[in-house]
């Protein structure tokens, strides 16, 4: 089965740094990468997503880079802010008839004012 | 909001009782899958439900068990608990066709399960 490895476990940034998390997948059928962000006590919320036909994909502060060689792919977070600190998770499935994401271990990323 | 709706929100049972636990997926979806996430660790796949029927199951025992009904909510039930079992319990709802593209999955709140 899919197997996800996530880096860092956890991350200290000061505001306005940016932050990048990776992650790699094992299985080269997998064509959708998920991220999630959970603050605590609170449900996994998607924030970007990417589809293996594309290799960057970009909403406001937060971009997804992937490389289907490597099989890996990365979560960008540029001008940090306070609020941003959470539990992120990447994810990676195979898509077609049946959605079933293999997660990653999560990063905690802590930001700093 | 994503419209899952999980209950109950906690629950306390005692090593060896059983449990159930129901989730109402968003509307428009059809498929819901539930995972056990561990304090500090990612979500890990129990297993999902498509047209009332298992679609998959992750590395998880058979006391694990669950329904889809007809209005495409779900049961999840856990017999001879364990005290390795207390965890959050999500579910995650979605829409899949056969042979197509899904959309992607939206969470519950979860249900946080404790056995003592």
């Amino acid at each position: 089965g899919e197997n996800v490895e996530q880096h860092p476990s956890t991350l200290s940034v000061q505001e306005g740094d940016s932050a990048v998390i990776k992650c790699t997948y094992s299985d080269s059928a997998s064509n959708y990468f998920p991220w999630y962000k959970q603050e605590l006590g609170k449900r996994p919320q998607l924030i970007i997503d990417i589809r293996s036909n594309v290799g960057e994909k970009k909403d406001q502060r937060i971009a997804v880079t992937l490389n289907k060689t490597a099989k890996h792919f990365s979560l960008h977070i540029t001008e940090t802010q306070p609020e941003d600190s959470a539990v992120y998770f990447c994810a990676a499935s195979m898509g077609g008839g049946s959605y079933i994401p293999t997660f990653g271990r999560g990063t905690s990323l802590i930001v700093h004012p | 909001e994503t419209g899952v709706t999980q209950s109950p929100t906690h629950l306390i049972k005692t090593r060896g009782q059983q449990v159930t636990l129901r989730c109402s997926s968003q509307s428009g979806h059809n498929t819901v899958s539930w995972y056990q996430q561990a304090l500090g660790q990612g979500p890990q796949f129990i297993f999902q439900y498509y047209r009332e029927e298992e679609n998959g199951r992750g590395n998880f025992p058979p006391r694990f068990s669950g329904l889809q009904f007809p209005n495409y909510s779900s049961e999840l039930n856990v017999n001879a608990l364990e005290l390795d079992d207390s965890a959050l319990y999500l579910c995650a709802s979605s829409w899949s066709l056969e042979g197509a593209r899904n959309t992607e999955a939206f969470f519950g709140q979860g249900t946080r399960l404790t056995v003592v």
